[in-house]
């Protein structure tokens, strides 16, 4: 058990819905990390959260949003789901607000958007 | 968009070989850090190197970092069928917050 969190597992769900990916980062970790990773795309940086204020933004499509609340937990919107969206989404949490001493991951979930 | 780009894509050696995996990246960076992801698993950290350190070592691994070529070398020695994972490295380019991954080398260890 790595300390991070997420829920659920495994989602299935049709086009045009709506999910929530939820995340708890390490105890005393106070920057979230959302991530996709696809078979052909490999891992894209989605979006960073450090102590509930959003600070970075990567390739994150205007139908997915996130939030961390102020208890740190994370939670990862997706709307309007296409069939292109399923993969695993990981979360990571690290001390601090950068990568600079390594992310600690969670076990992920794995969409598919049938 | 990829920063560290690893290679080879795959890599197949038998038990208690050495295994090299490469990685090349196109920026300045802070930090280059090497994590091990078994099937369909969360990633696991391995190791870290700055930009100011050109090797270092944790137990079986070694990693090596030339800046002036811009790419990193992880080194698994004496490999076990354990070490049988895939293996990405991640780039923390100077100025930014997060962590760019490769695509990564899928390493069997054959028993």
């Amino acid at each position: 058990d790595s300390g991070v969190t997420q829920t659920p597992k495994h989602l299935i769900t049709a086009t045009g819905q709506r999910v929530t990916l939820r995340c708890s980062p390490r105890s005393g970790d106070l920057s979230v990390y959302w991530y996709q990773q696809s078979l052909d795309q490999g891992l894209q940086f989605l979006i960073q959260y450090y102590n509930g204020e959003e600070r970075a933004k990567g390739n994150i499509l205007e139908r997915f949003s996130a939030q961390q609340f102020p208890d740190l937990h994370s939670e990862l919107n997706l709307s309007s789901l296409e069939l292109g969206d399923s993969a695993l989404y990981f979360c990571a949490s690290s001390a601090q607000g950068q990568g600079g001493y390594g992310y600690t991951f969670g076990s992920g979930t794995r969409l598919t958007v049938v | 968009s990829q920063q560290g780009e690893e290679d080879p894509q795959a890599l197949s050696i038998q038990e208690g070989e050495n295994a090299t995996m490469n990685c090349s990246y196109k920026t300045s960076i802070n930090n280059l850090q090497w994590y091990r992801q078994n099937s369909g698993r969360g990633l696991v950290h391995l190791i870290l190197i700055r930009s100011n350190e050109r090797e270092k070592h944790s137990g079986r691994l070694r990693v090596t970092l030339d800046t002036s070529k811009k790419s990193s070398s992880l080194l698994i020695t004496a490999s076990r069928a354990a070490d049988t994972a895939s293996y990405f490295c991640a780039t923390l380019e100077a100025g930014s917050y997060q962590l760019t991954f490769g695509k990564g080398t899928k390493l069997s260890v054959i028993p």
